[in-house]
């Protein structure tokens, strides 16, 4: 069975970079799945961040690009998330999530994210 | 950009009573990238209904998702005391996925 798990600081200074890791167990990150990151401040809704596939392909939010970097580590079966010049509306929890791919992945692909990781609260603050 | 409007943002029912969630697109949209999740307090979103109408696995009967176009609803047949949660729609269109704010389901 497949966990993800997120893991970094909760504290993270204003202007600073927060820096986040997604462990996948259970499973590779090299498979024909996407990777994603998605946020939640508190008491709101989600934000999809961006997405990485093993292959190199990569997908962000418009509104986060040019602040924000995901990566994926083959050989330690992670990916990551980094998120520069951070303000206090950075501030939520953060989740990995699993796109998989049901049906004729090939011709009509079907995806959703069938997994979520617990999440990691990071607070953005001095 | 496709933005997804979810209303109402709350909806107040009893245990037993039938809800019905809508969630509109900007513009019209695949079903087949339409999805929706339940969200607990405290707790990471779960998968409910992918490509507008499947149920994922272990998901009740009670939940259905319907809907073409712009319009997507999910209803929940019967209320249980467990489905009261927050509810969002999501959809993936050009390298893009996008949440809509979504509908929180309490207790009358």
């Amino acid at each position: 069975q497949v966990h993800l798990q997120e893991s970094g600081p909760g504290l993270v200074n204003p202007s600073g970079t927060l820096s986040l890791t997604c462990a996948v167990s259970g499973g590779s990150v090299a498979g024909r799945e996407w990777w994603n990151w998605v946020r939640q401040p508190p008491g709101k809704g989600l934000e999809w961040i961006g997405e990485i596939h093993h292959t190199g392909h990569i997908n962000y939010n418009a509104s986060l690009m040019g602040r924000v970097t995901i990566s994926i580590d083959k050989s330690k079966n992670q990916i990551s998330l980094t998120l520069n010049s951070v303000t206090a509306a950075d501030t939520a929890v953060y989740y990995c999530a699993r796109d998989y791919c049901s049906g004729d992945c090939a011709q009509l692909p079907i995806w959703y994210f069938d997994l979520w990781g617990r999440g990691t609260l990071v607070t953005v603050s001095s | 950009e496709i933005v997804l409007t979810q209303s109402p943002g709350t909806l107040s029912l009893s245990p037993g009573e039938k809800a019905s969630l809508s969630c509109r697109a900007s513009q019209s949209v695949s079903g087949t990238y339409l999805t929706w999740y339940q969200q607990k307090p405290g707790q990471a979103p779960r998968l409910l209904i992918y490509a507008a109408s499947s149920r994922a696995t272990d998901i009740p009967d009670r939940f259905s998702g319907s809907g073409s176009g712009t319009d997507f609803t999910l209803t929940i047949s019967r209320l249980e005391p467990e489905d009261f949660a927050v509810y969002y729609c999501q959809h993936y269109d050009r390298s893009t996925w996008t949440f809509g704010e979504g509908t929180k389901v309490e207790i009358k």
